[in-house]
């Protein structure tokens, strides 16, 4: 079935870029029927939707980090990554990548990646 | 943006009891909530998507209900594998959580 994986540094110091990659296996990120999304969850807290890629490229963000965030899609790798810039404290959270089902107004996430911790420390 | 104001903020409730946890969207949003289920140190799991179709896997425990700006997730007869943190989700506009229900067994 297809699974998700998130990859990238557990540790990031203040100011400086988190990069991070999903890797799908289990399926193609070229299918038609779904968008790629990452959401993030501060330690103890709750989730927070960053942003969507679909396989061409198109790109919706979050309002609050759109300034930082970069969401890009490598078909050939299967592969979709996320780049979120001046990072500080506030950004340490565990970041999870999914499938997004997405038709009209409906959309879920399902399934998601384990999930990967980042603090932002010097 | 369209917020979900989830409650309760957490509940406590005994083997067997039937569990009801209400999302309230800011504004009217037809069917487009989802329902996660995330146990701890995991990732969240869906459980419901279009405000009540139940996922394939998932136990009949659980059921969705609700449309416009008022949606529940009712859990009929809790047990102790459903310790977790719930949370609601709207796809109305650009992706919004609920703050979480937190679920403990009495």
């Amino acid at each position: 079935q297809l699974q998700l994986q998130e990859s990238g540094p557990g540790l990031v110091k203040p100011s400086e870029t988190l990069s991070l990659t999903c890797t799908v296996s289990g399926g193609s990120i070229s299918s038609t029927s779904y968008y790629w999304g990452w959401i993030r969850q501060p330690p103890g807290k709750g989730l927070e939707w960053i942003g969507t890629i679909y396989f061409s490229g198109s790109t919706y963000y979050n309002p609050s980090l759109k300034s930082r965030v970069t969401i890009s899609v490598d078909t050939s790798k299967n592969q979709f990554s996320l780049k979120l810039s001046s990072m500080t404290a506030a950004d340490t959270a565990v970041y999870y990548c999914a499938r997004l089902p997405w038709n009209d107004n409906l959309a879920w996430f399902d399934p998601w990646g384990q999930g990967t911790l980042v603090t932002v420390s010097s | 943006d369209i917020q979900m104001t989830q409650s309760p903020s957490s509940l406590s409730a005994s083997v067997g009891d039937r569990v009801t946890i209400t999302c309230r969207a800011s504004q009217s949003i037809s069917s487009a909530v989802n329902w996660y289920q995330q146990k701890p140190g995991k990732a969240p799991k869906l459980l419901i998507s279009a405000a009540s179709s139940l996922q394939s896997g998932v136990s009949s425990r659980f059921s969705g209900g609700g449309y416009g700006t008022d949606f529940t997730l009712t859990i009929s007869s809790l047990q102790p594998e459903d310790l977790a943190t719930y949370y609601c989700q709207q796809s109305y506009s650009t992706p919004v959580f609920g703050g979480g229900t937190k679920v403990k067994i009495k």
